[in-house]
């Protein structure tokens, strides 16, 4: 079975603060993608990695940048957090092309 | 701008009846439409997938139809069980040599009631 491993369940930081959401995935798998989930508005992409080092925003990538340094790891940093970057963050992976991504089960994070 | 319309926001489905989520793309291009099925607690997942070459894909109790002139396609899930109830969200990828992106709808939450 896939498994995707988001290092934090559960995550408090306060504004301004620098905070790095961390993702493993276990399968090998080329394409990772980081996404937040808010409630109404569904999942929206923020950035996507097809490959080591290689990297893609998504549809909102203001305030975050990522970085892809091994294959299986895939980090998503808040580059100064805000009280609007509050939200569900979930991370996939994917073989290339048509396939199934296969999700983390998220780190609810909170900006005070 | 939302490149994919999903509705209802919430649906209510008495146990053993038939629960219908409709979705809507304006981008011709789109030409993989999955869904995927998430419980509380836990990421989404892929629950069934249809390219937009057929008309309808059927799994079990669940079944994708797709009309491509209205660019609509719809969930429906037969004899809907209290195990069904869950956040689902269509979605839509244009082929981009292995490198696609999936966009979302909003999701509807489903609610089997006995």
């Amino acid at each position: 079975d896939v498994k995707v491993t988001q290092s934090s369940r559960y995550l408090v930081k306060r504004t301004g603060e620098k905070v790095f959401l961390e993702c493993v995935q276990d399968m090998d798998h080329e394409n990772m993608f980081w996404y937040r989930q808010d409630p109404g508005l569904g999942l929206r992409l923020i950035y996507f990695s097809y490959d080591v080092k290689m990297k893609e925003k998504g549809d909102i990538p203001e305030g975050y940048s990522v970085s892809r340094e091994k294959k299986e790891r895939f980090s998503l940093i808040l580059e100064s957090a805000s009280t609007n970057q509050t939200s569900m963050y979930l991370c996939a992976s994917r073989v290339q092309g048509f396939q199934p991504q296969h999700f983390g089960d998220g780190t609810r994070l909170s900006i005070l | 701008q939302q490149q994919v319309k999903q509705s209802p926001q919430s649906l209510i489905v008495q146990k053993g009846g038939i629960s219908i989520i409709n979705c809507a793309y304006e981008n011709t291009a789109f030409d993989y439409f999955p869904w995927y099925q998430q419980f509380p607690g836990k990421g989404p997942a892929l629950l069934i997938a249809i390219r937009p070459d057929v008309s309808e894909k059927k799994e079990g109790r669940f079944t994708i139809s797709f009309n491509k002139s209205a660019k609509q396609f719809s969930l429906h899930i037969m004899d809907s069980q209290p195990g069904d109830s869950a956040t689902y969200f269509c979605a839509a990828s244009i082929s981009n040599f292995g490198n696609e992106k999936l966009t979302f709808g909003t999701g509807t939450r489903l609610t089997i009631i006995p």
